[in-house]
């Protein structure tokens, strides 16, 4: 099976850049897909595919893939971003398994 | 507008068998081109996926899980379900419903369900 790796948290200061990064092997082989996730509620895709974004999702969200690194930027945070962000990708045994990340919790000052 | 809700009991005892419902609005789970998930997070914790059907009705699931899933399709009303067995406390978890759109790069979530809280314990 695979895993994927995140950052437990970071911060950033509000109107700056932050990325958030997910490892795993199966990120040679497949793109991840991102979602956000407010306390209480259910998680949001905001980037899937090589750097598509959903109806609705603001461009400041982006996504970005080199080696078994994928990423999510976010480009001048909002106070509104403050949430945890599960990254999630395909197993790369060969079988048709998914896998998510353990989250990153931005805090935005 | 797709919508899942989940619906289920929130209490289960121990041994016995959890068993969830997601009733789709605004589209038809006989639709190509995408399956029907579960995913479960347990308290304070990440996101785990349960497994998933596709409209054909074959299905995928989680090796730690796979010894006690089932997930099955009721074309007629629309919904989808989630039976796993032999619970323990482990298995507490908030359980959600979702849509997955599988491709030959990836795969992704899209929309979920509110979530359904099931605590396991006598």
């Amino acid at each position: 099976s695979s895993e994927l790796t995140q950052d437990p948290a970071v911060s950033v200061a509000l109107g700056q850049t932050v990325r958030i990064t997910c490892q795993g092997d199966s990120l040679r082989s497949y793109y991840a897909s991102w979602y956000q996730q407010k306390p209480g509620q259910a998680p949001v895709l905001v980037v899937y595919g090589k750097n598509n974004r959903p109806s609705g999702i603001p461009d400041r969200f982006s996504g970005s893939s080199s080696g078994n690194t994928a990423s999510l930027t976010i480009t001048g945070a909002q106070a509104e971003d403050e949430a945890d962000y599960h990254c999630n990708s395909r197993d790369s045994s060969g079988h048709q398994l998914e896998v998510f990340g353990g989250g990153t919790k931005v805090t935005v000052l | 507008q797709l919508q899942l809700q989940e619906s289920g009991s929130g209490l289960v005892k121990p041994s016995q068998t959890l068993s969830l419902t997601c009733a789709v609005s605004g589209g038809s789970i006989s639709s190509g081109g995408y399956s029907w998930s579960w995913i479960r997070q347990p308290p304070g914790k990440g996101l785990e996926w349960i497994g998933y059907i596709y409209h054909s009705g074959s299905t995928y699931y989680n090796p730690s899980l796979e010894s006690r899933v089932t997930i099955s399709m009721d074309r007629s009303n629309n919904q989808f379900s989630l039976k796993l067995s032999s619970v323990t406390a482990a298995d507490t978890a908030v359980y959600y419903c979702a849509r997955a759109t599988t491709v030959v790069t990836g795969c992704w979530f899209d929309p979920w369900g509110q979530g359904i809280l099931v605590t396991v314990s006598s």
